[in-house]
């Protein structure tokens, strides 16, 4: 299994801008998250999914949307791009369920932007 | 708002020794809490968890101690290693969807 992937890792938006952070998962996982990590902070939910065609807000989600059209993507697009949306922004994913491990999310590697 | 915070931000530890990370949270029906291990430019990876209903939790080399009374949570790692040098976080669950709460991290360096 890749486990979770994103694409790209790294890019550059001029302001106002648009593009989409892809987010694939191969574990047949239902729910799946996207976080942002400001320098030197902890992460914040920005939207989560707990399964195809159910999406639902985070902490920070003005600015972005996403969709669920499959188990395995989970896309971040950002319109009108800013430079408060500087930031790494990490996918995850989790299984539902009782068993050992149910719980715990899976990350992917993260997808540096920057928006000048 | 509720929120998971956590005492000191960098941890420098000799190699060998033991290291204590401290985190405080302040939602009391949080029923479920995990530490991640972040190294530099990757992804958090899961190092343990441990749910209300438990106060103790023993791993490979880690523990998670929590105290409902006082709501604080700590990792404890056995023998540090250089490896061992990344930003941990504590983060909280509570509510349906996994909608983990996470603290601002804590930088452990390891000195040989």
């Amino acid at each position: 299994n890749a486990g979770v992937t994103q694409t790209p890792k790294f890019r550059i938006l001029k302001i106002g801008q648009s593009m989409t952070l892809q987010c694939t998962q191969d574990m047949n996982h239902n729910y799946m998250y996207w976080y942002r990590q400001d320098p030197g902070m902890g992460l914040k939910l920005i939207y989560y999914s707990v399964g195809a065609g159910i999406t639902d807000k985070g902490e920070v989600p003005n600015g972005y949307n996403v969709s669920r059209s499959t188990t395995e993507d989970f896309p971040l697009r950002l319109e009108l791009a800013a430079p408060s949306q500087t930031s790494v922004y990490f996918c995850a994913s989790r299984l539902t369920g009782a068993g050992s491990g149910a719980n715990v999310l899976t990350f992917g590697a993260g997808s540096r932007l920057t928006v000048l | 708002g509720e929120s998971v915070g956590l005492h000191l931000p960098t941890l420098s530890v000799q190699e060998g020794d033991n290291s204590i990370i401290n985190c405080a949270y302040s939602n009391s029906a949080s029923d479920y809490f995990i530490w991640y291990k972040q190294e530099s430019g990757k992804g958090p990876q899961f190092i343990i968890d441990i749910r209300s209903n438990m106060d103790k939790r023993q791993g490979q080399r880690v523990t998670v101690l929590l105290n409902k009374t006082v709501k604080h949570l700590s990792l404890q790692i056995a023998a540090t290693q250089p490896g061992d040098s990344a930003v941990y976080f504590c983060a909280e669950n509570f509510g349906a969807g996994n909608k983990l709460t996470f603290g601002g991290g804590t930088r452990v360096l390891v000195k040989p």
